[in-house]
């Protein structure tokens, strides 16, 4: 059974400062996905990795997917108080002919003003 | 606007009382998908459906539902709840035959308490 693990489970920290958080599967990606849940709210899709090595950006977000597709970071620069919220990764499965979503158990990110 | 319509949005019930948890998506989806999020254990899927009267179960089936009449729309049904049931809902749809790497949609989640 694949696990996907993220770590910190929680991180807190100051308005403007730096973090990377983490995703780390058992098994090789078949892609990957990482949304923001803010309180009270569903998930949103930040973005889709599914190259070995690829490396994207959104705005103060990068995502970095690793060479062997087993693991993913995502770092926030200058962390704003709107970044708060918990972060999934999430990675395909294709079972019966669908494609299916399995998420990791987040990181609840906390900036404080 | 493109929206997945989840209601209600809290319910308290009692155990035993069977209830739904109605689910609409306005995007013409035909992959439509429930999941369960519990603390510590994330985002668990309990059913998903392809297409209209094409259901499968997830990882966590157990004690519940579904039903995929017409396309826009993907019922959760729990027969008999329990407290284990408590818990925070989320139904998703997306393109195609499923999310990744669609980009999935989700509802606004229904907190459900069963005392």
């Amino acid at each position: 059974t694949q696990l996907l693990e993220q770590s910190p489970q929680f991180l807190s920290i100051q308005e403007g400062e730096n973090l990377t958080v983490y995703c780390n599967s058992s098994s090789v990606f078949s892609s990957l996905q990482w949304y923001r849940q803010e309180p009270g709210e569903g998930p949103v899709l930040l973005v889709t990795v599914v190259t070995g090595g690829e490396v994207k950006k959104l705005k103060r977000l990068t995502f970095q997917f690793g060479d062997a597709r087993k693991d993913s970071s995502l770092h926030i620069t200058a962390a704003q108080t709107g970044d708060t919220g918990l972060y999934l990764c999430a990675d395909s499965r294709i079972t019966a002919g669908a494609n299916n979503l399995f998420f990791g158990t987040g990181t609840r990110l906390t900036v404080i003003p | 606007e493109a929206q997945v319509t989840q209601n209600p949005r809290y319910l308290i019930t009692v155990t035993g009382k069977k209830l739904t948890v109605t689910c609409s998506q306005n995007m013409n989806h035909e992959y439509m998908s429930w999941y369960r999020q519990d603390p510590g254990l994330g985002l668990r899927q309990i059913y998903y459906s392809m297409n209209v009267e094409v259901t499968d179960k997830g990882d966590v089936p157990e004690g519940y539902k579904v039903s995929r009449k017409e396309k826009r729309n993907f019922p959760l049904i729990l027969e008999s709840p329990s407290p284990n049931q408590t818990s925070l809902y989320f139904c998703a749809s997306s393109r195609s035959w499923g999310m990744g790497p669609e980009r999935a949609f989700f509802g606004q989640g229904t907190r459900l308490t069963v005392v």
